[in-house]
């Protein structure tokens, strides 16, 4: 079974300090992730994923396969960067891709 | 490009009631996946749909059920509602394959069992 663990619910920090949220994941394959971010009375969308390898408004995650992590991280936090964020995971069964498994998200809270 | 729609918005219902939610998906757009998102259990998938055939499916009772249309547009069924139902209900669209390509979500669908 895939599993995806965000240990914070909740994650404060100051404008311009670093800011990195936490993911683990628990799968026995080679699994596809991403980040995905809900601001305020926005929907869901994409951050990043990681075979893409690219930095969205900064964000950049390393996926870790020997500490099965999927960290998300920023070296100077801007206000706008408030919101909920969700690290996500994909495998792949014989019939195909999986549905995304979600954790439970942090929240993260830019304070000025 | 018009976004994901979803409707209704919003829904009450009463217990033993059953309910349709309507997705329809980014024009072009092959793949629909359905979520169910509340407070205690986050976001959890319920389905995904590829060309008209259910291609996963969740770990959810069999009184939810969906279906996709010729034109990709996709409708999920809850029958027998329980108050545990109540929660948001969020449709993706992508290209293709879910696991590889960008999923597009909608605003939901908020249903509240009474």
């Amino acid at each position: 079974a895939q599993r995806v663990t965000q240990p914070e619910k909740l994650l404060s920090v100051f404008k311009g300090a670093p800011v990195e949220l936490k993911c683990n994941y628990s799968y026995s394959g080679s699994p596809e992730l991403f980040w995905y971010v809900q601001y305020s009375r926005q929907r869901l969308q994409l951050l990043l994923r990681h075979i893409s390898r690219e930095s969205i408004k900064g964000f950049t995650a390393d996926l870790n396969k020997g500490e099965t992590s999927f960290h998300l991280k920023k070296p100077f936090a801007q206000e706008e960067d408030s919101a909920m964020y969700y690290c996500a995971l994909s495998g792949y069964s014989g019939g195909g891709a999986d549905g995304l498994t979600f954790g439970k998200g942090t929240h993260l809270i830019i304070q000025p | 490009k018009a976004g994901v729609t979803q409707t209704p918005r919003y829904l009450i219902k009463t217990r033993g009631q059953q309910v349709t939610l309507s997705c329809s998906p980014i024009s072009g757009h092959r793949s629909v996946s359905w979520y169910q998102q509340t407070p205690g259990q986050g976001l959890q998938f319920l389905f995904e749909y590829f060309s008209e055939t259910q291609r996963n499916k969740g770990n959810f009772p069999g009184r939810f059920s969906g279906r996709q249309f010729s034109n990709s547009r996709s409708e999920m069924n809850v029958s027998t509602l329980e108050l545990g139902d109540s929660a948001l209900y969020l449709c993706a669209s992508s290209l293709g394959h879910t696991g590889t390509d960008t999923q597009y979500f909608g605003p939901g669908t908020r249903l509240t069992v009474l």
